[in-house]
């Protein structure tokens, strides 16, 4: 079965610093990988994908993800936070061994930046 | 010009009431889905419909039931409300069903039954 763990219910970063969200998956076949963002009282906001090839991805807001095949690990990353980065980031999954668009999502890593 | 619009925002309404939830998306998407958020934000796929067809009917009580009237437009119906219905339900729709194609969010329905 697909599964998706976010070890981390909060993650707090100082303005400025690096910042790392983790995300690890559990799929049958390659998996395809996503980030996403909800800010309070709002939808959830596409941020990045994984498909195939290079293994750092670059997506919206300045944010990366390196996929770690060997470690199935999709961790989010930002070289420096912003207050405003500050909201709920899900991983999420889909394999592409299964003919379905389910995609499953981790519990959530709430990120709080301090000024 | 909201790509993905649900209505209404909010929902407050008595135990064993019948109620609606209807998404509208104007991305030209065949694929849309009906998502719920729990209380400790934990999100699960209920619904997905592609061009009109239902692909995907999770564990979901039978008192909620989708309706696809074109492809633009998922309603969600529920019948006889109970507590436990209570969460926010998101509208999402994709470009197409294919597992690498990203999932575009509505703003969300908070229901409360009370």
């Amino acid at each position: 079965a697909q599964s998706v763990a976010q070890p981390e219910d909060q993650v707090n970063v100082a303005e400025g610093n690096p910042l790392t969200v983790k995300c690890t998956y559990s799929v049958s076949g390659n998996p395809y990988l996503f980030w996403y963002v909800q800010y309070p009282n709002r939808g959830l906001q596409f941020l990045l994908k994984y498909i195939t090839g290079d293994n750092l991805v670059k997506g919206s807001y300045g944010f990366e993800a390196e996929f770690n095949k060997s470690q199935t690990s999709f961790h989010l990353k930002k070289p420096s936070a912003l207050v405003s980065d500050s909201a709920l980031y899900f991983c999420a999954v889909r394999s592409r061994s299964y003919n379905t668009d389910k995609l499953i999502f981790g519990t959530g890593t709430r990120l709080q930046v301090f000024p | 010009d909201t790509a993905v619009s649900q209505t209404p925002k909010y929902l407050v309404t008595q135990m064993g009431n019948d109620k609606s939830i209807k998404c509208e998306q104007n991305l030209g998407h065949d694929t849309m889905y009906w998502y719920k958020q729990d209380s400790k934000k934990f999100l699960k796929i209920m619904f997905s419909y592609n061009n009109k067809e239902l692909i995907i009917n999770e564990t979901v009580p039978n008192r909620f039931s989708p309706k696809s009237p074109d492809k633009a437009h998922l309603n969600l119906h529920i019948n006889s409300l109970e507590l436990g219905d209570s969460a926010v339900y998101f509208c999402a729709s994709s470009q197409d069903n294919r597992p690498n194609t990203e999932a575009f969010f509505g703003q969300g329905t908070r229901l409360t039954v009370v």
